[in-house]
């Protein structure tokens, strides 16, 4: 069975800052791996997404995130918080042998501070 | 073009009453999925639908049943109403051709059972 652990369920940085979000799954194929965004009282909107290829995908409003299969991780980056970027993210991965069935993570909300 | 549709946006029932939640999707979307959203669990699959005439259980199903009235709309039907399914309902649709592999998700329906 495929699981998804994201470190810290709460994230505070200063806007500026770098965000750094981690995502380490564990799945018995190879993963396809996903960042969604959720801001307050929305339904969730892909950021990213990591099927094939390139390890190192960019998505939507500045972010970043890097597949590291040595490490079964996939964390999501940002250079510069900004204000906007308040809100919680899920990271999810999907095994193709499962139906492509996503399994998320508990979510990590970003604070970021003026 | 609206996406994925819910309806209600919020509910109140109290433990033992039954309700249906609706979904709709104007994407031609095979593949449907209801999703519950609890707090530090991320979220939690309870039913799908890979196709057109077909629905399989997901992570937590018991308490729930799914009807896929068409490709558009995918319902989900409480029953018997109880406080542990006080929650966040997301409806979601994905493609499902090969290659695809993004999940689309709606604003979401807030149920309290008291």
């Amino acid at each position: 069975a495929q699981s998804v652990t994201q470190l810290g369920s709460h994230v505070s940085v200063s806007e500026g800052a770098l965000v750094l979000l981690r995502c380490n799954y564990s799945s018995s194929v190879p993963p396809y791996l996903f960042w969604y965004v959720q801001y307050p009282n929305q339904g969730l909107q892909l950021l990213l997404k990591y099927t094939t290829g390139a390890t190192l995908v960019k998505g939507i409003n500045g972010f970043e995130a890097e597949f590291k299969k040595s490490e079964t991780s996939f964390h999501l980056t940002k250079p510069s918080a900004h204000m906007s970027d308040a809100a919680e993210y899920f990271c999810a991965v999907s095994d193709m042998n499962a139906g492509n069935m996503l399994t998320f993570g508990g979510g990590t909300r970003l604070m970021v501070k003026p | 073009n609206a996406g994925v549709t819910q309806t209600p946006k919020f509910q109140v029932l109290k433990t033992g009453q039954s309700m249906t939640l609706q979904c709709a999707q104007d994407m031609n979307h095979n593949s449907m999925y209801w999703y519950r959203q609890d707090p530090g669990m991320g979220l939690r699959l309870i039913y799908y639908s890979a196709s057109e005439g077909t629905t399989d259980k997901g992570e937590v199903p018991n308490g729930y049943n799914v009807s896929r009235l068409n490709k558009r709309e995918f319902s989900l039907r409480l029953e018997s109403a109880a406080p542990s399914q006080t929650s966040v309902y997301f409806c979601a649709s994905k493609e499902g051709g090969q290659g695809t592999y993004e999940q689309y998700f709606g604003p979401g329906t807030r149920l309290t059972v008291t």
